[in-house]
């Protein structure tokens, strides 16, 4: 089945603690991103990546990081959450050009405290 | 910078009756339009999408949407919503040349009566 796994799905942690939040999508697309939805504010881009090894700043990049070595795999790493990081996350991927649907994953639920 | 504005946050209708969700965009140049759902407790999935031709454009369980390129506008219509209809609905829109910057609207939750 086509599709994009994110794990964990639900994750309570401390501020400053270290944590990835996994995704992978098996359709061998090109693009994936990441977001976050915050009530009230919609879906904001973090990342995206329009290749293995290229990957570039959404709208709110700050206190993440991701990497792309390889096609299926784009993980969000938050070197030292903070409260204002817990959000629900989703990852999407598609297969490239800016005509493409993207497909998403089922969320994360990050709570910081 | 593109940006998208969707006007209403949160719609409340009955069974049968029409929806309209408004969505208005910001960009200069040439750009892709989208419409997302999440159903209550599912993934956010396409509901349609135009990027060029017809600038009326049906999509999946009978929505449509009219880009109106003068107005900046993409807005969301039913005739008939259903309960099953209740959900939240995201605008978004991508710029041809940056095809990787994707944008969306704050959402509207719409709340169907039975």
């Amino acid at each position: 089945e086509a599709q994009v796994t994110q794990n964990p799905r639900y994750l309570i942690t401390v501020t400053g603690k270290k944590l990835t939040v996994t995704c992978s999508q098996n359709m061998n697309h090109e693009y994936m991103s990441w977001y976050r939805q915050d009530p009230g504010l919609g879906l904001r881009q973090i990342y995206y990546s329009m290749n293995v090894e290229v990957t570039d700043k959404g709208d709110v990049p700050e206190g993440y990081k991701v990497s792309r070595k390889e096609k299926r795999n784009f993980p969000l790493i938050l070197e030292s959450p903070s409260p204002n990081q817990t959000s629900l996350y989703f990852c999407a991927s598609s297969p490239r050009t800016s005509t493409d649907t993207q497909y998403f994953g089922p969320g994360t639920r990050l709570t910081v405290l | 910078a593109q940006s998208v504005s969707q006007h209403n946050h949160h719609v409340i209708l009955s069974e049968a009756a029409s929806l309209e969700l408004g969505c208005n965009y910001s960009y200069g140049g040439t750009v892709n339009l989208f419409w997302y759902v999440q159903y209550p407790g599912q993934h956010l999935q396409l509901l349609l999408k135009y990027f060029s031709g017809d600038p009326l454009v049906k999509g999946i369980k009978g929505f449509e949407a009219e880009f109106i390129k003068s107005k900046f506008s993409f807005n969301l219509r039913k005739p008939s919503v259903q309960w099953s209809d209740t959900a939240e609905y995201f605008c978004a829109v991508k710029a041809n040349t940056n095809a990787g910057k994707s944008t969306f609207g704050d959402g509207t939750t719409l709340t169907v009566k039975p």
